[in-house]
């Protein structure tokens, strides 16, 4: 069974850091593309980054030279180092698997909180 | 950068036909892809590559892609089927990944 699993949420400071986690479980992580999304309190989805299986990532505007995505094979987790935080950047956090086949996302994390205040 | 408009709401009542509508630049030569989110909960794909359906997706469900609309139908809606609903493409020639503004549907 496939399981992805967030930590590492948070309240920090602006300007602060935060590494959030994602475990996988039931494939690997380097096996599929990976990405996280976020979500505002009370606004949509927001895709902020995806690793490759190859290894090339890509970001979005709002977060790039801030934020840098990663996985660690032996441990079979993606992780999000979140810099330079602003308040912008508070949201639910849920990682998420794209499928073998297309470009859709067919498993999420439950979402880990990131809370951006003084 | 590539934008996905989406009617901030949708109202229906129950057994009726919901329609939400996803806007973007020549969408239809992408697959659009389709996802339910309910309150506290992570997204779920509801439709894929403009039509297709998951397992466990009732057929009620369907999508459709043509010019610079795809559009969600929802047939026989049922008050479970209140929900956020979002539109998602994959733009190739940023390798971003797009969400719509996403669409609240409201069960009259």
């Amino acid at each position: 069974e496939v399981k992805l699993v967030e930590s590492g949420g948070g309240l920090v400071q602006p300007g602060g850091s935060l590494r959030l986690s994602c475990a996988a479980s039931g494939f690997t992580v380097t096996s599929n593309y990976m990405s996280w999304v976020r979500q505002a309190p009370g606004k949509g989805l927001e895709w902020v980054s995806v690793i490759y299986t190859g290894g090339p990532t890509y970001y979005a505007d709002s977060v790039k030279g801030r934020f840098i995505i990663s996985r660690d094979y032996s441990k079979n987790t993606l992780f999000l180092q979140m810099n330079n935080l602003t308040a912008d950047d508070t949201g639910v956090y849920f990682c998420a698997r794209e499928t073998y086949s297309s470009s859709y996302f067919d498993y999420w994390g439950q979402g880990t909180l990131v809370t951006v205040s003084s | 950068s590539y934008v996905l408009t989406q009617p901030p709401s949708v109202s229906v009542a129950p057994g009726k036909t919901a329609r939400i509508t996803c806007g973007g630049h020549n969408i239809q030569s992408t697959s659009v892809h389709w996802y339910q989110q309910k309150p506290g909960q992570a997204p779920v794909v509801v439709v894929y590559d403009d039509s297709d359906r998951p397992s466990g997706t009732p057929d009620r469900f369907s999508g459709s892609n043509s010019g610079n609309t795809a559009t969600l139908t929802i047939s026989r809606v049922e008050a479970g089927d209140e929900a956020d609903y979002y539109c998602q493409v994959r733009d190739s020639a940023s390798d971003h990944w797009i969400f719509g503004g996403g669409t609240k549907l409201t069960v009259l």
